[in-house]
């Protein structure tokens, strides 16, 4: 059972553009809901993360957005640069367990054309 | 660079042998994980370690053993090894096991069982 959906799962964006990915879990218990960003050749590196006690958070370019009651939460990317273009996942867990009950989505290859 | 080091890089190797892969964590990092990375099923979590003790098992085929040393480095062991098993293996640490102690991956190992 796939508990972190995540889509599209693949993305071409304009140098500019704002480019959108989202997920969707099942787990109504889990309250941590990181992003990791992987390059080519390279592990996932934690990017940005949200607790549901905010709606959004927001980083430089990168922002989460988060709906409690959808179970959705997604990724907007402002200004995409061509030096975005990696492999982008969701995940989710409980912020009281362990690093091992990080659930991970399947994975967005974006990629931001100059 | 996560701090992570993982060896070797590529491994290439023929149905029925057995292989090591090795991790070394970030200094100080008590922690070590294991991961599986496929086109098909994105990461999946192996098994994890913490400062010498197995804390919990994934989806670990029986094939595959893992073990933390004194030094806190990790060994990955896959045996009797099929065309199914070709991947990329992922070690990751972290500081202590939680939420508040993200996960830093390694850049990987290449498995190909030809």
């Amino acid at each position: 059972q796939q508990q972190v959906k995540q889509s599209p799962q693949s993305l071409i964006v304009q140098k500019g553009g704002i480019s959108i990915i989202n997920c969707a879990y099942e787990n109504t218990a889990f309250d941590y809901f990181p992003w990791y960003q992987q390059f080519p050749g390279k592990g996932p590196a934690l990017l940005i993360a949200i607790r549901p006690d905010v709606s959004e958070k927001k980083e430089g370019r990168f922002t989460i957005s988060f709906n409690k009651s959808a179970k959705q939460f997604s990724l907007h990317i402002m200004d995409s640069q061509p030096g975005d273009s990696a492999t982008y996942f969701c995940a989710a867990s409980f912020s009281g367990g362990s690093n091992y009950k990080l659930t991970f989505g399947k994975g967005t290859l974006l990629t931001v054309n100059p | 660079d996560s701090g992570v080091t993982q060896t070797p890089k590529h491994l290439i190797t023929a149905t029925g042998q057995r292989v090591t892969l090795r991790c070394s964590p970030r200094s100080g990092d008590l922690s070590v994980y294991w991961y599986q990375q496929s086109l098909d099923q994105g990461l999946q979590f192996l098994i994890q370690y913490y400062n010498g003790e197995e804390r919990a098992k994934g989806n670990i085929l029986e094939r595959f053993s893992a073990q933390q040393f004194p030094d806190l480095h990790s060994e990955l062991n896959l045996s009797s090894l099929e065309l199914g098993d070709s991947a990329l293996y992922f070690c990751a640490s972290s500081v202590a096991d939680g939420y508040n102690s993200p996960l830093h991956f390694g850049n990987g190992t290449r498995l190909t069982v030809t």
